[in-house]
């Protein structure tokens, strides 16, 4: 069963500190993709970081950073340097065959 | 460039009532089309997802199906809307393989 799992509902973190949001995943598929999604809370879906199952180095973005760890199958997203901007609700996703999947996301509240 | 446009932003409905959102891309040719239904505070649930014309796979079974007469168009509806349709209902669209997805602004569904 293709399955990802994000077991952190609420995250804390003081403003210009790191953080770290949790993702594991489960496919039988050798290639895939997994994502990073931020979600303010109007409702529009930001893509913020993609790690290919084939990319030997983690990716970055900025103050986004992919921590992929393929043996473990995770996925965490390290912000560093966090800002007030990025409180919001973070979704790890993956694509299998065809389709994207999501877990049930992080709320991430960062604090003055 | 691409753009996704999907609507309406917001709508209420009866139960019992029919329902149809529509969604559209442009400036792509032959898109993976997806609809996601995401109800307050939680994660995104795949209901369908589309790799061509005609080519329709639901993931959820119930009140709902999904079309895709053209391309770049792909609509959701429903015969008889339930109250637990209601929920905050995305499109989106990625070039396939495992590439990252571009989302709708979304629509607000609630059932009355």
């Amino acid at each position: 069963a293709q399955k990802i799992t994000q077991t952190q509902p609420g995250m804390f973190v003081q403003e210009k500190e790191a953080v770290t949001l949790d993702c594991t995943y489960d496919t039988s598929d050798p290639s895939y993709g997994l994502f990073w999604y931020k979600q303010p809370s109007s409702g529009e879906m930001i893509f913020l970081i993609y790690q290919g199952s084939y990319d030997q180095q983690n990716a970055t973005e900025g103050r986004y950073s992919l921590n992929f760890q393929k043996a473990r199958k995770s996925a965490n997203l390290v912000i560093s340097a966090s800002q007030l901007g990025d409180s919001a609700m973070y979704f790890c996703a993956m694509t299998p065959t065809g389709k994207l999947i999501f877990g049930q996301g992080t709320t991430l509240q960062v604090k003055p | 460039s691409q753009t996704i446009h999907q609507w309406p932003a917001t709508l209420v409905q009866p139960v019992g009532s029919p329902l149809s959102l529509e969604c559209t891309v442009e400036g792509t040719s032959n898109p993976n089309l997806y609809w996601y239904r995401q109800a307050a505070g939680r994660g995104l649930q795949l209901l369908f997802y589309s790799v061509g014309i005609g080519q329709i796979s639901s993931e959820v079974p119930q009140n709902l199906s999904a079309s895709r007469p053209q391309d770049r168009q792909f609509i959701l509806s429903s015969k008889k809307l339930l109250l637990s349709d209601s929920g905050f209902y995305l499109c989106a669209w990625s070039v396939g393989g495992h590439t990252e997805a571009f989302f709708g602004q979304g629509t607000r569904l609630t059932v009355v």
